[in-house]
């Protein structure tokens, strides 16, 4: 079907709140990751999950990043306490297994204030 | 960790031949190298992967030597819409989260 979709495209979050980030993968993929993207910084994976078993990588950097499944190809990133820093595009990506390439959604552009 | 190094920027004329080459000294066997091209406000594409020698698509050609610790992508006659963000990503399916990771990439601007 479609390629990835994430919602909502541009998000602005006073300091301190929590955001939830939506992404929607192609169906059949089973690896689904986040990574945040910062200018001149490239971009780091926060967490990845396989198929129903997430695998959190939460630790990076903090554990205020967390990641939901609900449904094989639907993720919520879950960041809380937004600090500043924070401001960041997310984006969303899957692929039919772990090596494998990955299809990206447009990102969502985050700003903390 | 199979750092990659890319120049930060290149311009090239319309038409011409152009070849980014990425630095991976710590790749591993089970390694893959693939490359993304980003547009500003999107995500990144997928353009070309390969594990040895050379590989070809319709869009590029990826040259890998034997020893595997560059690798080179070759975009044809390119056009302006070829001006983008190019991306190496070294990896496996046994790469851990913590070592995936797209660096700065090099920043291709074609000129007319």
């Amino acid at each position: 079907g479609a390629g990835v979709s994430q919602s909502p495209r541009y998000k602005v979050a006073k300091r301190g709140r929590d955001v939830a980030l939506r992404c929607d993968s192609i169906s059949g993929h089973v690896t689904l990751y986040w990574y945040r993207q910062t200018l001149g910084q490239g971009s780091e994976v926060l967490t990845y999950s396989q198929s129903d078993a997430q695998r959190d990588k939460s630790g990076r950097p903090s554990g205020r990043f967390s990641a939901e499944r609900p449904e094989r190809s639907v993720s919520t990133l879950k960041i809380q306490r937004t600090e500043q820093g924070d401001s960041a595009v997310y984006l969303c990506a899957s692929s039919r297994d772990r090596g494998y390439e990955q299809y990206f959604g447009p990102g969502t552009r985050l700003t903390v204030t | 960790l199979a750092k990659t190094t890319q120049p930060i920027s290149m311009d090239s004329y319309e038409g011409q031949e152009v070849n980014i080459t990425c630095s991976h000294n710590n790749i591993a066997t089970n390694d893959y190298i693939t490359w993304y091209q980003q547009f500003p406000s999107q995500g990144p594409r997928f353009i070309i992967q390969g594990y040895k020698t050379k590989v070809t698509n319709e869009v590029a050609s990826l040259f890998i030597p034997a020893d595997r610790k560059s690798s080179t992508l070759s975009l044809p006659r390119v056009s302006l819409s070829d001006t983008a963000v190019y991306y190496c990503l070294v990896a496996s399916d046994q790469t851990g989260a913590n070592n995936l990771f797209f660096g700065t990439g090099t920043r291709l601007t074609v000129i007319p």
